[in-house]
């Protein structure tokens, strides 16, 4: 079963405009973390934004934001004002618990394309 | 400061050719690696990971292995490469609240 979930290969948006980014989890360890990533074409993989399963605020860094609803294991990622810098893959990953020796499962990814 | 080195940045081999890459974090001790294959335009298969020396989880069987002979380094290795084994692959470590990525491998195999 995936132990992540990205439902959207691909998502547009309009400079300026927000977006929303979904993804959904599935771990039955009480404590685990969620991460954010933006991977652009070069390769390279830049850290985001993070929550922890016992963070009672949703996260924010900048222009990023989490809808992290637990009860229903997901978390959205929001990128207000988007950027034609902000095109680029994004994948959600899982940081589960000491009992699954902390592995760090990626989603399969959302590509986001940003129009001018 | 905590820095992941990872080589070489690009690999061309044979099929039948043996593999080994490297990876080595620097400014940290006891850390969380694991290993990812990126097969173009797709998402990170976690391939292994090892939370200490000598403890390799391993997620899908498959032509490779990982070890870790030292508590900051950690291997991925194959006797016997197949083409299915190109893709981009990525090393990290992992503290409380951020995974932290090397530059990469780029494999190809002819």
């Amino acid at each position: 079963a995936q132990k992540i979930t990205q439902t959207q290969p691909g998502m547009f948006v309009q400079e300026k405009e927000a977006v929303t980014l979904d993804c959904t989890y599935d771990t039955s360890d009480q404590s685990y973390g969620l991460f954010w990533y933006k991977q652009p074409s070069s390769g390279e993989m830049i850290f985001l934004i993070y929550q922890g399963s016992y963070d009672e605020q949703n996260a924010t860094e900048g222009r990023y934001s989490l809808n992290f609803q637990k009860a229903r294991k997901s978390t959205n990622l929001v990128i207000s004002a988007s950027q034609l810098g902000d095109s680029a893959m994004y994948f959600c990953a899982m940081r589960e618990g000491p009992g699954s020796n902390y592995k760090l499962t990626f989603g399969k990814g959302t590509l986001l394309t940003v129009n001018p | 400061s905590q820095t992941i080195h990872q080589w070489p940045a690009t690999l061309v081999q044979p099929v039948g050719s043996p593999l080994s890459l490297e990876c080595t974090v620097e400014g940290t001790s006891n850390p969380n690696l694991y290993w990812y294959r990126q097969a173009a335009g797709r998402g990170l298969q976690l391939l292994f990971y090892s939370v200490g020396i000598g403890q390799i989880s391993s997620e899908v069987p498959q032509n490779l292995s990982a070890s870790r002979p030292q508590d900051r380094q950690f291997i991925l290795s194959s006797k016997k490469l197949l083409l299915s084994d190109s893709g981009f692959y990525l090393c990290a470590w992992r503290d409380r609240d951020r995974a932290h990525f090397g530059d990469g491998t780029r494999l190809s195999i002819l």
